[in-house]
């Protein structure tokens, strides 16, 4: 089973909102509601920032947010900051393997 | 404070074997399934395997089935991957990471813990 397709990199300056994509196909991302999205600084314990496609855990701020077109889920910061730079990785169950990961997508606010 | 501690990480030669150890404390350890995740040097992550609370339901990635084993010690509070016949491609950070359920999967992972290299070499 194929790993889900993420950019390698996205860049933003600070306030301004980008978006990551995370393409998988009709067997995972297309059809469950189970896309979960993890931010990671090097050498630390990845964090959980979107889980079931849009949920926000208590404590993540309100600026990070997801969502999902057919087999594209999406996670959206908005009002983008300094400390948000890191890398980022979407996840999907797949009925096949259970769970697949993105390649990940470093973030770089300039 | 949910606490998540790895251990057991080494240099081994390929074939060789290795236990990874992920101590847990801060929460009711016997409440939730358990999962190691690993990122291979300048790769994304890999699911690895599943444990559910009572370990009535274990999976395993294809990459690994039959090579590794994942098990748990409730009294302890402690996950463990037992990592036989490696490979140079087993080299990655492994970590453990709390599954939000208990006897199946939610598919998303609330805390992880910082990890433990693993490295295949000769």
């Amino acid at each position: 089973h194929s790993a889900l397709t993420q950019p390698a990199s996205v860049s933003g300056s600070p306030g301004q909102s980008i978006t990551i994509s995370c393409t998988g196909s009709s067997s995972d991302v297309g059809s469950y509601n189970l896309v979960s999205w993890y931010q990671h600084y090097p050498g630390k314990a990845p964090k959980l920032m979107i889980y079931d496609d849009s949920k926000r855990p208590s404590g993540v701020s309100d600026r990070f947010s997801g969502s999902k077109s057919g087999n594209t889920a999406s996670l959206t910061i908005s009002g983008l900051q300094a400390e948000d730079e890191a890398d980022y990785h979407c996840c999907s169950y797949a009925h096949s393997t259970n769970l697949v990961f993105g390649g990940g997508t470093k973030l770089t606010v300039l | 404070e949910v606490q998540l501690v790895e251990s057991g990480g080494a240099l081994v030669q390929p074939g060789g074997s290795l236990r990874l150890t992920c101590a847990a404390s801060g929460f009711t350890f016997i409440s939730y399934s358990m999962n190691w995740v690993r990122q291979a040097p300048g790769k994304g992550l890999e699911w690895v395997s599943y444990i559910s609370s009572t370990s009535d339901s274990i999976y395993y990635a294809d990459s690994v089935k039959g090579r590794f084993t994942i098990s748990r010690d409730n009294a302890k509070s402690s996950l463990y991957l037992q990592m036989n016949s490696l490979r140079d491609e087993d080299t990655a950070v492994y970590y453990c990471a709390r599954d939000r359920c208990s006897s199946s999967s939610c598919y998303w992972f609330d805390f992880w813990g910082q990890g433990t290299l693993v490295t295949v070499s000769s």
